[in-house]
């Protein structure tokens, strides 16, 4: 079955960096345009980016553009987030999700992982 | 991007029908049959419930169902069951090629 695993979630200070990846299993990985999505601390859910099945398209919300880097190894089935330039408003859980090519849907989810950045 | 707009809360008393709207424009909900429905308990990670528009994935009770007017989409829940509290997100593919989310919805059972 379809499984997706983040890890590298953590305290950092403002303006510290760190990156987040997520390991997948159970679905042929590099056919999958894949996503980030965060949640804030009794929040909702906002869309953060994604990238194509081959990583040659890439889009960012205006909040993290800039400042993160979505990126992917598909010979490793795994995306990552590298994210610089942390502020406090970037404390979130961090999801992966699939979304299928020409499809806009987000149907499979991680767990989450934490990120709280914080003095 | 600006959030879409869903009401707070929502309730209704178990086997009654309850529907949440997800208000955008012409730029995301409006211009695409790309609207997503997510549910998500505390503490877990969010599962798809409906897709562009009105379609269930496999496994997902027929008890809910999607539409679109216009700028706005709607979820409905029917038969309310008690496990069917929780919070409800809507998602819209946009004109720049991003993804928004509504501000979400908790439902609660009487």
């Amino acid at each position: 079955q379809v499984q997706l695993v983040e890890s590298g979630g953590g305290l950092v200070k403002p303006g510290g960096s760190l990156r987040l990846s997520c390991a997948a299993s159970g679905f042929t990985f590099s056919d999958y345009y894949m996503s980030w999505i965060r949640q804030a601390p009794g929040k909702g859910l906002e869309w953060v980016s994604y990238i194509s099945s081959s990583g040659s398209t890439i889009y960012y919300a205006d909040s993290v553009k800039g400042r993160f880097t979505i990126s992917r190894d598909n010979a490793k089935n795994s995306l990552y987030l590298q994210m610089n330039s942390l502020r406090a408003e970037d404390t979130a859980v961090y999801y992966c999700a699939t979304r299928p090519y020409s499809n806009f849907k987000f149907d499979y989810w991680g767990q989450g992982t934490l990120v709280t950045v914080s003095s | 991007q600006s959030a879409l707009t869903q009401p707070a809360s929502v309730s209704g008393s178990p086997g009654q029908s309850i529907t949440i709207s997800c208000t955008g424009t012409s730029s995301d909900v409006g211009g695409y049959n790309y609207v997503s429905w997510y549910q998500q308990h505390p503490g877990k990670a969010p599962k798809l419930m409906i897709y562009d528009v009105s379609n269930r994935p496999s496994g997902v009770s027929n008890r809910f169902s999607g539409s679109k007017s216009g700028n706005t989409a709607s979820l409905t829940i029917s038969g309310l069951q008690a496990e069917d509290e929780a919070d409800y997100y809507c998602s819209s593919y946009t004109s720049s090629s991003t993804h928004v989310f509504g501000t979400g919805t908790k439902v609660t059972v009487l």
